[in-house]
């Protein structure tokens, strides 16, 4: 079963903009992962945040983190073209450190115009 | 040279088809997955090895069997082909322990006829 759900599924917008995704999750985590995959590749990851994390930066992504409602968002600031991907939020619900793999949510396809 | 590596890229094959699907990595990490993905649907866990001697199922394994064939490979067997297999099918890699992210091959687009 899905445990994150992001939100939007699909994201247009100008380059130069800042871009959102939120992602949503069912049960308690670890920790949450954030990953890119361009068309035709596999994933990278691009930034881990943990549970006990409220906020956490990376470059020109910053991700927040509210256990309380089980949610999390991924901000990119002045978006550029090559940031044209689909976007995933994962969670790690495991008890044997992450060995049960990652829960994946169904993405936000993000297209910068330019 | 990717570090994480799946092969064939592309495989066409028929329903009843035995097929192989093998993951290497170079990074020298201990625990690989087996991943599928489907349009709409993300990424489903398939199977996942701690080390050579240790096969996990995940959420879907139903009709998918693997070997880890040394720390190095991990393999995908689908026994018997059916259509609703057909997907994109990754492989990764992760070191031991949280907060670990895992490293992803490009993936094999297998389509079952």
């Amino acid at each position: 079963s899905q445990q994150g759900e992001e939100d939007p599924q699909a994201l247009s917008i100008q380059e130069g903009e800042n871009a959102t995704m939120n992602c949503s999750y069912k049960t308690s985590i670890n920790n949450l992962q954030w990953y890119r995959q361009n068309s035709g590749r596999g994933l990278v990851h691009l930034i881990l945040i943990r549970s006990n994390e409220r906020e956490k930066h990376s470059g020109r992504l910053r991700v927040t983190l509210d256990t309380s409602k089980k949610s999390s968002s991924l901000l990119i600031t002045a978006s550029r073209a090559a940031d044209t991907a689909s976007y995933f939020c994962a969670t790690d619900s495991g008890s044997g450190g992450g060995a049960d793999g990652l829960t994946f949510g169904k993405g936000t396809h993000l297209i910068i115009q330019p | 040279d990717a570090d994480v590596t799946q092969t064939p890229r592309n495989r066409i094959t028929k329903t009843g088809k035995r097929i192989m699907l093998e993951c290497s990595q170079t990074k020298g990490h201990d625990r690989m997955y087996w991943y599928r993905q489907d349009p709409g649907l993300g990424l489903r866990l398939i199977y996942y090895s701690f080390d050579v001697k240790d096969i996990n199922k995940g959420e879907i394994s139903d009709g998918y069997s693997v070997s880890r064939q040394a720390q190095a490979k991990f393999s995908l067997s689908l026994e018997s082909a059916i259509p609703n297999q057909t997907a994109l099918y990754f492989c990764a890699t992760s070191d031991p322990g949280r907060r670990q992210p895992q490293h992803f091959g490009d993936g094999t687009r297998l389509s079952i006829l």
